[in-house]
């Protein structure tokens, strides 16, 4: 199984600073046949569905605003906030689909 | 648009199975490839099974394999997820996952095993 870790595990900013999460998995999930990362992003609030945020690693899901951006190939991968605000607080979680099982980073819990 | 409609809240006793559904509208479930996805209370998001693409195949996790049967319905474009000899660490939220290159989710179904 492709065993995916995000780093940190926790992230405390004030509102309007960059956030930054990390995620990388332990064999390359780039298909270059398709030239696409099988690497998708979630934002998770409390006692909701999980948003998805990103898929093939970089495109963005329609109606997820701009201040969110993916990035990364192969194994290492980030999601960016530029700009931190109160509705950002949740858990990100990473996710690889490159195979099954699908696998998924521990989380990131994001509080202001 | 795909929406993905799940089936309502369920409390079981230990040993007992559950059967949760999944229906689907804006597309149909031959046009994708269906995954089930459970978070069990305070844990993470981790997948149950689903319909390998290149494999041609349901494949279940290691975790859950003998104990878990996913099938569909293509006549009512309805999925579901049936699991056995339930225990209390199988209480969690159960969702329904639509691949279609992005990735649709449903509502999540909180199935509680307690005696």
């Amino acid at each position: 199984d492709i065993v995916m870790t995000q780093s940190p595990d926790f992230l405390a900013l004030s509102l309007g600073e960059r956030a930054t999460i990390n995620c990388k998995s332990s064999q390359s999930v780039f298909y270059s046949s398709s030239g696409g990362n099988y690497l998708a992003w979630y934002q998770h609030k409390p006692g909701q569905t999980p948003t998805l945020l990103f898929y093939w690693a970089s495109t963005r899901e329609s109606g997820v605003p701009d201040r969110f951006s993916g990035s990364g190939s192969g194994t290492d991968f980030t999601l960016t906030i530029s700009s931190l605000q109160a509705e950002d607080v949740a858990i990100y979680y990473c996710q690889q689909y490159f195979t099954t099982p699908w696998t998924f980073g521990q989380g990131t819990r994001v509080e202001i | 648009q795909v929406q993905l409609v799940q089936s309502g809240a369920e409390v079981k006793q230990p040993g007992a199975s559950v059967k949760v559904s999944c229906t689907l509208s804006g597309y149909t479930l031959t046009e994708l490839s269906m995954h089930w996805v459970r978070q069990a209370p305070g844990k993470g998001l981790e997948w149950v099974g689903g319909f390998d693409g290149e494999e041609r195949e349901t494949i279940y996790a290691q975790n859950f394999q003998g104990r878990v049967t996913m099938t569909e319905d293509t006549t009512r474009d309805t999925a579901y997820m049936e699991l056995r000899s339930l225990r209390s660490e199988d209480t969690a939220i159960y969702y329904c996952v639509a691949d279609m290159g992005i990735f649709y989710w449903g509502q999540g179904t909180l199935v509680t095993v307690s005696s």
